[in-house]
């Protein structure tokens, strides 16, 4: 089935510092990737549609100055965490959307990524 | 009132015990549904579709009433490592997906 790979699985940056994450499809080509934030015991929230070739679309509240992505492939998407805070500490995914003849559409997530800002 | 929304949950049930989720949706035009599962740490995994004829996989059964707006997850004989939050998640057509904030499980022997 369709692998959805996220790196770096974990880590951890200086306040002030810019950290990089890459999502990869890796058995299929994805137009629209997606990026989600998730805090503790809370539930995956939404930040950004990624679109290959253009810009990214943000959510309501997120400052896209801060979380930068770019989609410069159909397999690849990154966000740039930018002078990370503490705050900014959380459990980052992505998704891309496979489409299979049973199932339609169906979300497939990277392995997400621990970000810990100290 | 959200567009998809899920029992707040937690349940505590005892190993063996039968447990149901339930959710709801407010788009009448949503196509696809499933339901994930997601252990603590980890990112969502896909547990299984929903069809209007309802499906089942081993012990877990998911009902679908597009009239009711209304899917079900449905956990017979449940195991300790079944002790996971349970994602309701709906799509609404193309890229529009929207995910419930989930119910927490916890099996306990």
């Amino acid at each position: 089935g369709a692998v959805v790979s996220q790196h770096p699985s974990w880590v951890i940056c200086k306040s002030g510092t810019s950290v990089k994450i890459e999502c990869r499809s890796l058995d299929f080509q994805a137009t629209t990737m997606f990026w989600y934030r998730q805090f503790p015991k809370q539930s995956l929230m939404l930040m950004a549609t990624s679109n290959e070739g253009s810009k990214a679309t943000y959510e309501q509240g997120v400052e896209k100055d801060k979380f930068l992505i770019n989609h410069a492939s159909l397999t690849l998407s990154t966000l740039t965490v930018t002078s990370a805070h503490p705050e900014d500490s959380s459990f980052y995914i992505c998704s891309a959307i496979g489409v299979t003849v049973s199932s339609g559409n169906t979300i497939y997530f990277g392995e997400g990524s621990w970000l810990t800002v100290v | 009132r959200k567009e998809v929304e899920q029992d707040p949950g937690p349940f505590n049930v005892p190993e063996g015990a039968t447990v149901a989720f339930n959710c709801t949706y407010s788009n009448s035009a949503s196509q696809s549904f499933f339901w994930y599962r997601q252990d603590c740490r980890k990112e969502p995994k896909l547990l299984m579709s929903v069809y209007s004829s309802g499906n089942e996989d081993g012990r877990f059964t998911a009902q679908l009433n597009r009239a009711s707006q209304y899917i079900s997850l449905l956990i017979r004989d449940s195991k300790l490592s079944d002790s996971a939050t349970y994602l309701c998640v709906v799509n609404a057509g193309g890229f529009k997906t929207i995910f419930g904030a989930g119910t927490r499980l916890f099996v306990k022997a």
